[in-house]
């Protein structure tokens, strides 16, 4: 069971607009930046939001992040199949003496 | 631009220690804030944060990993490594190594860890079976 937690999965129709959640806490989400990454099968996750809302070079704008309180968000409009593929948010949680990296359980997004 | 490898054994017998090495090329692991971590992630399961080192040697640990694993880096080959002791089925993973987080400074002056994990490796497959 992840701390962060996320649909395992959505879908929605090529061209419409679908929300993919993730909810932590003060400890992790509600006082750190999230990042999300986009795992299509047998590759490693690719980087799509950083610092909550920033797209790195080459990540198109149909991608976009943000986070509320303890919750944070990734938006893709115009769907296309090529996205249908497994999405991860994650943030850091210093706990203890040293903190650490959390990911959300992964959600699985279909493009019907 | 910066690309990750990682190296290591596909097959390891269980209660046996796993060294994986990860190379860095297209940039020295000495530059920038960035730290250097390994990732796995389960057949069929999502993604754990094993660890991560700086160039310097200073190392972060998963609390639940922490009492197996041990990181290190030789700058002069611009790897870094992971061992795993006492591997066991669950252990079994596609293992990845990624450049990242990095520690910035708020307006306080207080610093923080940005989870930004780019680029990754793209994995080696360890299973875990006698």
């Amino acid at each position: 069971q992840s701390v962060l937690t996320q649909p395992p999965s959505v879908s929605a129709p090529p061209g419409q607009k679908v929300t993919i959640s993730c909810s932590g806490s003060n400890s992790n989400i509600g006082n750190n930046y999230v990042s999300w990454y986009q795992q299509f099968p047998g590759t490693a996750p690719k980087l799509l939001i950083y610092d909550n809302d920033k797209r790195p070079s080459g990540i198109p704008d149909r991608f976009s992040g943000s986070k509320f309180d303890t919750s944070a968000t990734l938006d893709i409009t115009g769907l296309q199949t090529g996205d249908e593929a497994d999405y991860y948010c994650a943030t850091w949680d210093p706990r203890l003496s040293s903190g650490d990296a959390l990911f959300g359980g992964g959600t699985k997004l279909t493009v019907l | 631009q910066v690309q990750l490898q990682e190296a290591g054994p596909g097959l390891v017998k269980p209660s046996q220690t796993l060294s994986l090495t990860c190379t860095v090329s297209g940039g020295s692991i000495t530059s920038g804030d960035s730290y250097w971590s390994w990732i796995r992630q389960p057949p069929g399961k999502g993604l754990e944060w094993i660890g991560y080192i700086y160039y310097s040697g200073t190392t972060y640990y998963s609390p639940s990993l922490k009492s197996r694993i041990t990181l290190s880096v030789d700058t002069s080959k611009n790897q870094f490594y992971l061992k795993l002791r006492s591997m066991t089925a669950a252990d079994t993973a596609v293992y990845f190594c990624a450049r990242g987080p990095s520690q910035y400074y708020d307006s306080g002056g207080y610093p923080g860890i940005k989870t930004s994990f780019d680029p990754w490796g793209q994995g080696t497959l360890v299973t875990v079976s006698s």
